[in-house]
């Protein structure tokens, strides 16, 4: 099936900092990413729609200015999480479609795990 | 409020027997329903996908239901085996390309 590859897995970083999570997929298109934040034994939250070349779309809720969605290309966006807080630490997973494939399934990173001290 | 419940946060069942997990949904009218399989800090995996018009599926030791009416689907695990434990998730997409996710159900199978 199609793979979906996030970077970086593990980031710990200080209260204050920006991290970027990169979300790739490897061998297919994908117009539309998704970006989902999901907490320990809690499931996943969708947190905003990424489309290529345009902005993204947010969840009621999520702030656009806290959590900056880039998806440049066909195959890659990011996501930064700026001026992080201990309550910003969870799990971010992206997933994508194969909107080649016709089977209307979502493709999964394997997530990162950010910590904020 | 839109809700998608999944009854059960934990189901343990003896190795053999029919897992059965239940995904409940109000205020919304998903086009699709799909089950997803997540292992412990990693990304969910896609197991099935049903549409609005059908009624069942199924994908060797798996069924799926989907009953729009009730606003329900079931996810059956035939013969279950120690290695189906994990937590199952029922996600419902809506609107197009909008994917929203249930609860989730922790599955342990006991030798």
């Amino acid at each position: 099936g199609a793979v979906v590859s996030q970077h970086p897995s593990w980031v710990i970083c200080k209260s204050g900092t920006s991290v970027k999570i990169e979300c790739r997929s490897l061998d297919f298109q994908a117009t539309t990413m998704f970006w989902y934040r999901q907490f320990p034994k809690q499931s996943l939250m969708l947190m905003a729609t990424s489309n290529e070349g345009s902005k993204a779309t947010y969840e009621q809720g999520v702030e656009k200015d806290k959590f900056l969605i880039n998806h440049a290309s066909l195959t890659l966006s990011t996501l930064t999480v700026t001026s992080a807080h201990p309550e910003d630490s969870s799990f971010y997973i992206c997933s994508a479609r194969d909107g080649g494939s016709g089977t209307g399934e979502l493709f999964f990173g394997e997530g990162s795990r950010l910590t904020v001290l | 409020s839109q809700k998608i419940e999944q009854n059960s946060e934990a189901l343990n069942i003896q190795e053999g027997k029919t897992a059965t997990l239940t995904c409940n949904y109000t205020n919304y009218s998903p086009a699709y329903l799909q089950w997803y399989r997540q292992d412990p800090g990693r990304g969910p995996v896609f197991l099935l996908l049903i549409r609005e018009n059908e009624k069942e599926k199924r994908k060797e030791r798996l069924k799926v239901t989907f009953d729009t009416t009730l606003k329900q689907s079931l996810f059956h695990i035939t013969a279950s085996q120690p290695a189906d434990s994990a937590t199952y998730l029922c996600a419902l997409e809506v609107n197009g390309n909008q994917f929203y996710f249930g609860t989730g159900t922790s599955l342990t199978v006991i030798p």
